[in-house]
């Protein structure tokens, strides 16, 4: 099946900073997600990109399906955005979404 | 708009008794249903997923079973639960062709 590596492991910034978390996944995919899970537990869908850009506030995430990664990135960021992020692949003909071992992100005030 | 309730929020069970966690999506019709476990260290697992009533694939074989007895209600169940079964367990929902993927809140098994 589907690989999808997740990039960096762990991440601790300083509030204000600008991160880029990375998703490589080693097939064609037919869709792509990013979700972050805040520290109570809940995943929120951030994006559904399988392709292109899309920006949404302080996050903007960008797919490259022909060279297979994705990219999410968090601008200006604030504690609110600890947690652990993930990417998930769907491959042709499939229901189900792939995902990675998640990026942990902790925001120091 | 469309809602997933997952419940119980929490659970602490005994080794050997039954388990049922029940979830239920609204606002939407038959959307592909999801059951999820993630373990410390936070990889998520797909245990089961049902694209119909009825229908309902397996992806690890396991101590568990799951249900879809309605187009919108998605059930976890196991006659005897094991000490390996504690984990936090996600129901999750979308709808075809490939759509955004959307959570309910878990519920957070403890095995004693």
């Amino acid at each position: 099946g589907i690989q999808v590596e997740q990039s960096p492991p762990d991440l601790i910034l300083q509030e204000g900073a600008n991160s880029t978390l990375r998703c490589n996944f080693s097939d064609s995919v037919n869709n792509l997600q990013w979700f972050h899970q805040n520290p109570w537990g809940q995943l929120i869908n951030l994006f559904y990109i399988p392709s292109g850009t899309k920006q949404n506030g302080r996050l903007s995430a960008t797919t490259v399906a022909t060279e297979r990664y994705s990219l999410l990135y968090i601008s200006s960021s604030q504690t609110t955005d600890s947690g652990v992020y993930f990417c998930a692949v769907e491959e042709g003909g499939s229901y189900i979404p792939t995902f990675g071992r998640g990026t942990s992100l902790i925001v120091h005030p | 708009s469309q809602t997933i309730h997952q419940w119980p929020a929490t659970l602490v069970q005994p080794v050997g008794s039954p388990l049922s966690l029940e979830c239920t999506v609204e606002g939407t019709s038959n959307p592909n249903l999801y059951w999820y476990r993630q373990a410390a260290g936070r990889g998520l697992q797909l245990l089961f997923y049902s694209v119909g009533i009825g229908q309902i694939s397996s992806e690890v074989p396991q101590n568990l079973s799951a249900s879809r007895p309605q187009d919108r209600q998605f059930i976890l169940s196991s006659k005897k639960l094991l000490l390996s079964d504690s984990g936090f367990y996600l129901c999750a929902w979308n709808t075809l062709p490939n759509q955004p993927q959307h959570f309910g809140d878990g519920t957070r098994l403890s095995i004693l």
